[in-house]
């Protein structure tokens, strides 16, 4: 079945350091693949999209994210994380299909420490 | 500005009882979904529509209603049949079913009383 995988429930890191958020979709066809940011109580924010092309997508608030086919990921990272980067963050994926479901991960739940 | 509006942002349900959450958008868009948020379980689709007058269900369908009689505006009803209610409902919208991009409105909290 197709899928969407972030193995990390929750992640702390410190301010200024850096960040990497894993993501993994189902091995088959490629799907359009997203990072979504959600603040507490809010509804999610689009941080950045990959389609096609150029495996290294920027996006806003300074997040980047790289997409691998051999690994079958589509990991998120950040140089230097702010305080205000803390948030849950959710990587989803397009299959295709008559539907555009959208086929979410959990969820990594980001801590900043000072 | 265009967006997604969705109200109310808190809503209290008694036992028995059919409640409405409001979805309405000014982006153009011809695609309109609804997801319930539990913790832990990210976002499941609970109806969607690709046009004025259609609507599908998605995979958790069962206790909820919707309707789409206008381009700007997808509510969705969660009946006394739907057990287990208390969620973060959200609704998005994309130009169209087509793999695009989907956008989300800020979401409905659903307590039950």
């Amino acid at each position: 079945a197709q899928s969407v995988t972030q193995p990390d429930i929750h992640i702390t890191v410190s301010e200024g350091a850096s960040l990497e958020l894993r993501c993994n979709y189902s091995y088959g066809a490629t799907p359009y693949l997203f990072w979504y940011v959600q603040s507490p109580g809010q509804g999610l924010q689009l941080l950045l999209k990959y389609f096609s092309g150029d495996t290294l997508v920027q996006g806003i608030k300074g997040f980047e994210a790289e997409f691998k086919r051999s690994q079958s990921s589509f990991n998120l990272r950040k140089p230097s994380v702010h305080w205000s980067d803390a948030a849950e963050y959710f990587c989803a994926g397009d299959y295709g299909g008559a539907t555009n479901k959208l086929i979410f991960g959990t969820g990594t739940l980001l801590a900043v420490q000072p | 500005d265009g967006g997604i509006t969705q109200s109310p942002k808190y809503l209290f349900r008694k036992e028995g009882q059919n409640v409405t959450l409001s979805c309405e958008q000014n982006l153009n868009h011809d695609a309109m979904y609804w997801y319930r948020q539990d913790p832990g379980q990210g976002l499941r689709l609970i109806y969607y529509s690709q046009i004025v007058n259609d609507f599908q269900k998605g995979d958790i369908a069962e206790g909820y209603s919707v309707s789409r009689e206008k381009k700007e505006s997808f509510p969705l009803t969660v009946t006394s049949a739907q057990k287990n209610p208390t969620a973060f409902y959200l609704c998005a919208s994309s130009i169209t079913i087509h793999q695009e991009t989907q956008y989300f409105g800020p979401g409905t909290r659903l307590l039950v009383l």
